[in-house]
C-alpha cells in the first residue's frame, strides 16, 4: 500500500530537549515536504526536498532542521524545542510527473 | 509565481443542501489544481483534480470542480450535502515546469448541520 509513515504519532515534550520526528515514503517519490498546521493558518511549509541531499526552506524554517540522506526518508529535527512549536506536523511526499502530494496520519507535538 | 486563495475559511450547510467551496488561483503558466479533505485526526487526501483533460472535474464522495481560466477559479461543489462530509477542505495549485511543490491555500472547514 502506498503511504507516508510519520512518527511518532503523539508527542509531549519539554522546551530545549531535542526530538527528531521520523518519515518514510514507499513510493519513490522525488519530492518531500514538511508542514504546519495550525487553526486559521492552514497549512504551511517548513522545509522540502526535491531529491536526496537536496534540500531547501520553505515558509517557517526557523527552528526546524531536516535532512535527505535516502531517497524515502525525510526526518524533522528540533533541536531546541519552544512552545511556538507546539502544532500539528505533517509530512508529505510527490511525485514530479503528477504534483499529486501524499499525506502522512500526523504528528501532534506539544512544547511545554 | 503561484498562489492560492479559499475565500470564507468556514462554510455552514444543512444536509442535504448544496455545498460550494470557492478557490482562486494565481499561475503564470498553465496550472494543475487539486482539491485536498483532511477529515477529524487524520491527515490530507486527494478528493479531485484537474490536469486540463477537462473542465469540469469529478472526485471522490460526490464532489466535483469546474475549472475556470476566466475567472481563475477552480470551485468546489456538492449538490447534497451528508453529515460526513464534514471536514477542512483545501485548495491547492501546482506549476509544471515550475518547483514542482504545490502551494496550499489556508482551508475552509465545511460544517453540516442536520
Amino acid at each position: 500500500e502506498a503511504q507516508v509513515t510519520q512518527n511518532p504519532r503523539y508527542l509531549i515534550t519539554v522546551t530545549g530537549k531535542k526530538l527528531t520526528v521520523t518519515c518514510s515514503q514507499n513510493m519513490n517519490h522525488e519530492y518531500m515536504s514538511w508542514y504546519r498546521q495550525d487553526p486559521g493558518l492552514g497549512l504551511r511549509q517548513i522545509y522540502y526536498s526535491m531529491n536526496v541531499e537536496v534540500t531547501d526552506k520553505g515558509d517557517v524554517p526557523e527552528g526546524y532542521k531536516v535532512s535527505r540522506k535516502e531517497k524515502r526518508n525525510f526526518p524533522l529535527i528540533l533541536e531546541l524545542p519552544s512552545p511556538n512549536q507546539t502544532s500539528l506536523y505533517f509530512c508529505a511526499s510527490s511525485s514530479k510527473t503528477t504534483g499529486v502530494v501524499f499525506f502522512g496520519q500526523g504528528t501532534r507535538l506539544t512544547v511545554v | 509565481a503561484q498562489s492560492v486563495t479559499q475565500l470564507g475559511s468556514h462554510v455552514s450547510v444543512s444536509e442535504g443542501a448544496l455545498v460550494l467551496l470557492r478557490c482562486n488561483y494565481s499561475s503564470s503558466v498553465p496550472p494543475y489544481l487539486f482539491w485536498y479533505v483532511q477529515y477529524p485526526n487524520q491527515g490530507l487526501q486527494l478528493l479531485l483534480k484537474y490536469t486540463s483533460a477537462a473542465t469540469l472535474v469529478k472526485g471522490i464522495n460526490g464532489f466535483e470542480a469546474e475549472f475556470k481560466k476566466s475567472e481563475t477559479s477552480f470551485h468546489l461543489t456538492k449538490p447534497s450535502a451528508h453529515m460526513s462530509d464534514a471536514a477542512e477542505y483545501f485548495c491547492a495549485v501546482y506549476q509544471s515546469g515550475g518547483s514542482y511543490i504545490p502551494t496550499f491555500g489556508r482551508g475552509t472547514s465545511l460544517i453540516v448541520h442536520p
